[in-house]
């Protein structure tokens, strides 16, 4: 098993192009979550997705978009990137939506912005 | 909006010694506790869960909850080099199907 994977693990964008992160995973779970990182910031919930067929907003949601495309995929995009946007961006599953505390996350993607 | 604090770090503390890591927040309804672990440039994994007042014990950690001051510890005894790591506290985010992270505590034990 690969647990969760997310593609790709480094990106340089410039302000205004948009982008798609790619998370996946291969362990038949039902909630799916992205997050940022930054230095100093913790983690934050961007969206996150309970159950297949259902997205809902984090703490940070603004300039982003998702789609939990099937069971297995949950994908983040960007429209517009904005340098405020740089980070290091997780994708975690859980087998739940009960056992949301037991999260396993990728090895997550570095995103600048210029 | 629920808030989450620790102390940034970072914590320093000589191999064998008992490290103390703090969380408190801010909503007095949250139930549940969660400690992630993170070394560096790697992904956070769950090492801790605590869901009553009191203490739980695995092996060298030990998370102690009090719910009545909103404040939630993880002690690490006969602290380790590998323990080097940024600890994140972690609770229910609203309905409880998702969780918001503390900023993380960095822990350095030297040899």
């Amino acid at each position: 098993n690969a647990g969760v994977t997310q593609t790709p693990k480094f990106q340089v964008l410039k302000t205004g192009q948009s982008m798609t992160l790619q998370c996946a995973q291969d362990m038949n779970h039902n909630s799916m979550y992205w997050y940022r990182q930054d230095p100093g910031m913790g983690l934050r919930l961007i969206y996150y997705s309970a159950s297949e067929g259902t997205t809902d907003k984090g703490e940070v949601p603004n300039g982003y978009n998702v789609s939990r495309l099937n069971k297995r995929e949950f994908s983040l995009r960007l429209e517009s990137a904005a340098p405020s946007q740089t980070s290091v961006y997780f994708c975690a599953s859980s087998r739940t939506r009960e056992s949301y505390n037991e999260q396993f996350f990728g090895p997550g993607t570095r995103l600048t912005v210029l | 909006q629920k808030e989450v604090e620790q102390n940034s770090g970072p914590l320093s503390v000589p191999e064998g010694a008992i490290a103390s890591l703090n969380c408190t927040y801010s909503d007095r309804v949250s139930q549940s506790f969660f400690w992630y672990r993170q070394y560096s440039g790697k992904s956070p994994e769950l090492i801790m869960s605590i869901y009553s007042n009191g203490d739980k014990e695995d092996g060298r950690f030990t998370a102690q909850l009090n719910k009545a001051s909103q404040y939630v510890s993880l002690l690490i005894r006969d602290s380790q080099p590998s323990d080097s790591a940024t600890y994140l506290c972690a609770v229910p985010y609203q309905a409880g199907t998702a969780l918001i992270f503390g900023k993380g505590t960095t822990l350095s034990v030297s040899s």
